[in-house]
């Protein structure tokens, strides 16, 4: 059965405290690994989209890589501002559906 | 840059009534996609268009329906309201698929 999972659930970083998140899949036919970054009551946002393994994106603080069995996201230095729900997702087979990890809630203390 | 719009961001509906929500994909996007989220859940795939043909079904409720106008802009319809339904509603666009998936700001619709 297709399953994504992501760790930890959660992670307290100090502020400039570099560190990493994992989102682990088992999934047949996967067209693409995106990560989105979740306000409380907001609408996912979008970060990186990851289509084969070896890929990496960079964006400010935060880069993504895929392997063929998991995505990590990376955070150097990050600032309190960077604290949110981090959520990948993958797309699979022929349909249209994501299917998600279930997060990792990031908080940054100053 | 234009983002996905939804309408009403708030609703408050009583049991068994219903309820409509409105969203309106990004221009030029020809996919629109909804999605529910519970508290502290995940989004959950409900149902997606593509070109004003219904692509893929998740789980979505027999008594929720949904269509995608000419306009591009998407409605999903829920009747027989349950206290369960209460739940962030997102919509999300993309121009076909694989491509990226943009989330509008949701709706919050709450069952009394």
């Amino acid at each position: 059965e297709d399953q994504v999972t992501q760790s930890p659930e959660a992670l307290r970083l100090q502020e400039g405290e570099s560190s990493s998140l994992n989102c682990s899949y088992t999934v047949s036919g996967l067209r693409g690994l995106f990560w989105y970054r979740q306000d409380p009551g907001k609408g996912p946002e979008f970060l990186f989209t990851l289509y084969s393994a070896g890929e990496e994106k960079e964006k400010e603080r935060l880069k993504a890589t895929l392997t063929k069995k998991e995505s990590f996201l990376h955070i150097t230095a990050p600032k309190p501002e960077d604290s949110a729900t981090y959520l990948c997702a993958a797309l699979r087979g022929a349909g249209n559906m994501l299917t998600f990890g279930g997060g990792t809630r990031l908080m940054v203390k100053p | 840059a234009a983002g996905v719009i939804q309408s009403p961001r708030h609703l408050i509906k009583e049991k068994r009534e219903t309820a409509t929500l409105k969203c309106y994909p990004i221009p030029r996007h020809d996919t629109v996609y909804w999605y529910q989220q519970g508290p502290g859940q995940d989004p959950q795939f409900l149902i997606s268009f593509y070109e004003k043909m219904q692509s893929d079904k998740g789980s979505i409720p027999d008594r929720f329906s949904a269509q995608q106008f000419s306009d591009y802009h998407s409605e999903l319809n829920m009747s027989s309201l349950e206290l369960g339904d209460s739940a962030l509603y997102f919509c999300a666009s993309s121009l076909s698929t694989p491509d990226t998936q943009y989330f509008g700001p949701g709706t919050r619709l709450t069952v009394l």
